[in-house]
């Protein structure tokens, strides 16, 4: 049971490239999240999914879309970098009806 | 507008002695609370939670106390030992609809001192 895993764990963009970061889970979880962590911010909720084919926006979605096509992958798509992106990014999830989120091991990104 | 606080960014505790990091909220709808500690280079990890219906939680060495009129809690770690090292963060969650969503602070990082 490998919980939740991240990839890439680092990155550097310039500004203006694409890319996607993986996230998957091997808990069946219906409920899976990205956050960001920033210097001083805490965690930020970008984007959540509540299941297969259902996402919503968090605190901040501004530059990130995200889809859910299957239970266990919930990819973070940067359409245009920007250095404001720059940050440690982490997936997590739960199940349904519970608070405690489990989360993956963050992806470093840093956009130049 | 910040709903979770922790005011105080840092900690530093001698090991065998009480560590009590704190946390303040202003969102009277959040109803449950959680703890989380974090590792550099690794993702947060589950410590310790409490519902609004209680005031104490106890899990071995951490106690969780939650003043629901003052909207204040804290985590009392008893005794600390350097492993306890890492940053803890609070969070919060309004249930009823807001899909258990959980509201961070910006967390307090605890040094335990040998």
């Amino acid at each position: 049971n490998a919980g939740v895993t991240q990839t890439p764990k680092f990155q550097v963009l310039k500004t203006g490239q694409s890319m996607t970061l993986q996230c998957a889970q091997d808990m069946n979880h219906e409920y899976m999240s990205w956050y960001r962590q920033d210097p001083g911010m805490g965690l930020r909720l970008i984007h959540y999914s509540v299941g297969a084919g259902i996402t919503d926006q968090g605190e901040v979605p501004n530059g990130y879309n995200v889809s859910r096509s299957t239970t266990e992958d919930f990819p973070l798509r940067l359409l245009s970098a920007a250095p404001s992106q720059t940050s440690v990014y982490f997936c997590a999830s739960r199940m349904d009806n519970s608070y405690e989120q489990y989360f993956g091991p963050g992806t470093r990104l840093t956009v130049t | 507008d910040q709903q979770v606080k922790q005011n105080s960014p840092s900690l530093s505790v001698q090991e065998g002695r009480i560590s009590i990091l704190n946390c303040d909220y202003t969102n009277s709808m959040f109803d449950y609370f959680l703890w989380y500690k974090k590792y550099p280079a690794e993702g947060p990890t589950f410590l310790i939670s409490i519902s609004s219906i209680k005031d104490k939680n106890e899990d071995g060495r951490f106690t969780v106390f939650l003043n629901k009129s003052a909207k204040h809690l804290s985590l009392h770690i008893v005794p600390s030992q350097p492993g306890d090292s890492a940053v803890y963060f609070c969070a919060a969650s309004a249930s009823g609809g807001s899909n258990y969503k959980l509201t961070f602070g910006k967390g307090t990082l605890l040094t335990v001192n040998p």
